[in-house]
């Protein structure tokens, strides 16, 4: 399997702050990025892609890539008691376009 | 994004046995894959379903344990063979759209 990990938490975080969940993968050639959110029983939905280094916004959620230091992260700012769940770092790699998972970041955010 | 359905959603099975999972789209899909997680950990890849020609595993996963059928663009079926109960598990099935992999509601697989 390629190597993509993740900071291994537990995150907790209060209601209202900023959430930071970090990603790197071993693969330099890598081109696409994923960030999927996972609750309890249920499968991975996907929250956003970025493909180009810098930041990308979608709502409350920011993906930032730097492909030079191979790191992927996304903040979730404004955090929700809703927003509890597993983030999950997916990169695409490989010749076949897999997609690798990272190891996953539980965050709880407390109200 | 394309409606992807996987049965059984869940199964209880012996020791020994099989299990088919069937996966399905809505519409047509160059890329299908399979996937594992099991309790409390991420999820792991077992292999490509690519049509009209074998699956491409990866490492640590193999045809006789794990066959895939891909028989068209919209379908495809992971057997799960001779079970024993660290195969217990879910199951996931995934096709790539044009902005990222979409997943089905996954099969839970308990070995007894």
């Amino acid at each position: 399997q390629k190597e993509v990990e993740q900071n291994s938490g537990p995150l907790s975080v209060p209601e209202g702050a900023i959430a930071s969940l970090n990603c790197t993968y071993s693969d330099r050639g890598s081109q696409s990025f994923f960030w999927y959110r996972q609750y309890s029983g249920k499968s991975p939905e996907l929250i956003m892609f970025i493909y180009s280094n810098g930041d990308k916004e979608d709502g409350r959620f920011t993906a930032q890539l730097n492909k030079a230091s191979q790191y992927v992260s996304l903040l979730i700012r404004d955090s929700q008691p809703s927003d509890s769940a597993t983030y999950l770092c997916a990169v695409n790699m490989g010749t076949g376009n897999q997609f690798y998972f990272g190891t996953g970041t539980s965050l709880t955010v407390i109200p | 994004s394309a409606v992807i359905s996987q049965k059984p959603s869940r199964d209880i099975c012996q020791r020994g046995t099989s299990l088919t999972i069937q996966c399905q789209v809505d519409s047509q899909v160059t890329m299908m894959f399979w996937y594992r997680q099991q309790p409390g950990q991420s999820l792991t890849l077992i292999a490509t379903a690519n049509q009209g020609s074998e699956a491409t595993y990866e490492s640590g996963f193999v045809i006789d344990k794990f066959p895939i059928s891909r028989p068209n663009l919209t379908f495809s079926t992971l057997t799960v063979s001779n079970m024993s109960p660290e195969d217990s598990s879910i199951y996931l099935c995934s096709y790539l759209g044009t902005r990222g992999a979409f997943f089905g509601q996954g099969t839970r697989l308990t070995v007894v």
